[in-house]
Formats: structure tokens, C-alpha cells, sequence
């Protein structure tokens, strides 16, 4: 089976911080896909990256880092110099190989970004 | 090009009834899959169509099903409402049945409530 733990409910900055939320998986299998969406207020889910289990590089885009160290299972996000816009909450979520648009999610971290 | 949408945005029924849940894919896209998100938790897979058949299907009971049409547009339907049923139940797109490279796009959502 599979599982995604968020371990962070709520996280709360203030703006120009750097924040780390963490994405710890569980899966048996040797291919399989990696996510992060966000889920502002309107609700829609805004995906962020994809990572294959085969590429462990970490991976920057902006603000926004990500670390994927297989070793421990964790797919961790770094918000660098947060703002008030990052206010949201973040999935992490995990897919198997050939498993179409079944992915399983973590339980989300809702992060608060104050002025 | 417009996004997924789905209708009604908000709903409100009562134990025992049945609802139906509607989406239209994003244009050319020919995936289209279900997902459950209770309050404070992340989503659930429920089903996924392809070209009108179903490619998988969650955890969920017979009370679920789901149907996709020509024009690739989606329902949902849910007999015998339950008051677990409250949830917002979101609708994603994807180009292929099994977007290993490419994105998941999500509406916005319908928000059911049952009392």
C-alpha cells in the first residue's frame, strides 16, 4: 500500500522567511512519481513539479526548491523568502507507474504567510 | 482556452437523496478523473475515464459511479447521500489516460453539503 504524511498541519511566517515543508512516502515499488500541488483558497489544485523515482536531483524553480532524497523517502518543498501570496495549502502526493490519474495524497500543510 | 470546469460550484442535499456533479475537461484533453476532498484532508481518488471507459477506480462504494460522454465532458453521481458524502469533490484533465509526462489539471471544485 501506499501512504504520503505530511507531519506539518499548519505552518505560520512572516514574510521573507524561508520555509521547508516536509513529504515523507511510503511505497514498494521501484518506479513511481512524485508531486507537489497547491490549493489556494478558490480550491482548484495548482500542480508545481513531478519528480520520477529515478531522478534525485534536486531541482530549483525561483522561490521554490525541492530535495528529494530517496534514502530517507522524502520529497521535501523550500519556499525561500516567502510572501503573502504563498498563503495556501501544499500537497505532496505519490503515483504509481502505469496507475493513470490515481495519485495518493498527503494530508496537506496548510501554510500562513503574514505581512 | 478555458480550464476545467465543473458545475454546480455549491450544493446542498439531504441524507438519502442523490446528486450529479458535472465537469468539462479542459479542450483536447480526453482524461478525466474524480477526486473526494473532505474538509481538513487531502483528496481521494474516486475514478478515472478515457475515452469514454473506466480506467481505475478507488475505494469508494457502489453508490459512486461516474460516466464520460463524446465530447469527453464527465458526471458524477452519488445515490443515497450520506452525511459523509459532504466533501468538495474535484474533477481533473489530462490530455492521455496515463499522464506519466504531462500535468493533472484541476477545477475548482463542487462544494456538497448534505444535511
Amino acid at each position: 500500500a501506499q501512504k504520503v504524511t505530511q507531519a506539518q498541519t499548519e505552518i505560520s511566517v512572516v514574510e521573507k522567511e524561508d520555509v521547508t515543508l516536509d513529504c515523507v512516502y511510503e511505497t514498494r515499488d521501484t518506479t513511481y512519481y512524485l508531486f507537489w500541488y497547491k490549493q489556494p483558497p478558490s480550491g482548484e489544485l495548482v500542480f508545481l513539479i513531478r519528480r520520477n523515482s529515478f531522478d534525485e536531483q534536486n531541482e530549483i524553480s525561483g522561490r521554490y526548491s525541492w530535495n528529494f532524497q530517496k534514502s530517507t523517502s522524502s520529497f521535501n518543498f523550500t519556499i525561500t523568502a516567502s510572501q503573502v501570496v504563498d498563503s495556501a495549502v501544499y500537497f505532496c502526493a505519490l503515483k504509481r507507474n502505469n496507475a493513470g490519474n490515481m495519485l495518493t495524497f498527503g494530508g496537506g500543510t496548510r501554510l500562513m504567510v503574514k505581512p | 482556452d478555458a480550464g476545467v470546469t465543473q458545475s454546480p460550484t455549491h450544493l446542498i442535499k439531504t441524507r438519502g437523496q442523490q446528486v450529479t456533479l458535472r465537469c468539462s475537461p479542459i479542450s483536447g484533453h480526453k482524461s478525466v478523473s474524480w477526486y473526494q476532498q473532505v474538509l481538513g484532508q487531502g483528496p481521494q481518488f474516486i475514478f478515472q475515464y478515457y475515452e469514454k471507459e473506466e480506467r481505475g477506480r478507488g475505494n469508494f462504494p457502489d453508490r459512486f459511479s461516474a460516466r464520460q460522454f463524446p465530447n469527453y465532458s464527465s458526471e458524477l453521481n452519488v445515490n443515497a447521500l450520506l452525511l459523509g458524502d459532504s466533501a468538495l469533490y474535484l474533477c481533473a484533465s489530462s490530455r492521455q489516460g496515463s499522464p506519466t509526462n504531462e500535468k493533472l489539471f484541476f477545477g475548482s471544485g463542487t462544494q456538497l453539503s448534505v444535511l
